[in-house]
């Protein structure tokens, strides 16, 4: 199975201030995914990262406002750009094919002041 | 769209109790259907994963039935105890095999 590392682990930002975050994969794979928890909701897909290309973002969610990295085959970055308190949430990654198991990330849990 | 439901929303029940959470997803087209455990706070744990030519998975006191062509998978715990409070999340990927959609999931509290 798959192991997954996010950083930072929490924080709390100012409202206009980016924040971003890193998801490691200790294997090589071909797509990773970044999903966000709003409180008291369950998982929504922001949008999935392949190596060497732009990530493809779902509906509602833009690339200014959530820019993604994908420089190799195991490594992730999500920018949650000009923040609000709307986007306090849990940040998840995952990675691998979506057809198989799929192991996430201890997640990021943002606060937005 | 493919739209994922789970019901009860929450369960509390006695410790030692058997029961089962279900999950329904409009779209019968789908590539697999994954159970996860989620603790409060914390990240997502995979429990069991049902591909869609099979009918259930079983690991320890959970097992997974999974009925594609009514688009109805159940979660089976056996002799439910005090650590198995979470909240539990049922996921189908499509036939695109692009993404997991979830279910806004069940939130247990077993009893002691």
């Amino acid at each position: 199975s798959a192991v997954i590392s996010q950083k930072p682990s929490r924080d709390i930002c100012q409202r206009g201030t980016s924040l971003t975050i890193q998801c490691q994969v200790d294997s090589q794979v071909t797509m990773m995914f970044w999903y966000r928890q709003q409180p008291g909701q369950s998982l929504t897909l922001i949008a999935t990262a392949n190596q060497g290309s732009e990530a493809t973002y779902e509906s509602g969610f833009v690339i200014d406002k959530f820019p993604i990295s994908r420089p190799n085959l195991t490594f992730s970055t999500l920018t949650v750009s000009n923040m609000s308190p709307e986007d306090s949430s849990i940040y998840l990654c995952t990675g691998g094919e979506p057809t198989d198991t799929q192991y996430f990330g201890p997640g990021t849990r943002l606060t937005v002041l | 769209k493919q739209e994922v439901t789970q019901i009860p929303a929450a369960l509390s029940v006695p410790e030692g109790e058997n029961l089962v959470l279900n999950c329904s997803f409009t779209d019968s087209a789908i590539y697999n259907l994954q159970w996860f455990r989620q603790d409060p706070g914390k990240g997502l744990t995979s429990l069991l994963l049902i591909q869609s030519s099979q009918r259930e998975q079983t690991s320890g006191r959970l097992n997974a039935s999974l009925d594609k062509s009514s688009g109805r998978s159940t979660l089976y715990i056996a002799a439910s105890q005090p650590g198995d409070s979470a909240t539990y999340l049922c996921a189908v990927t499509g036939r695109d095999g692009n993404k997991l959609v979830f279910g806004a999931g069940t939130i247990l509290r077993v009893k002691s």
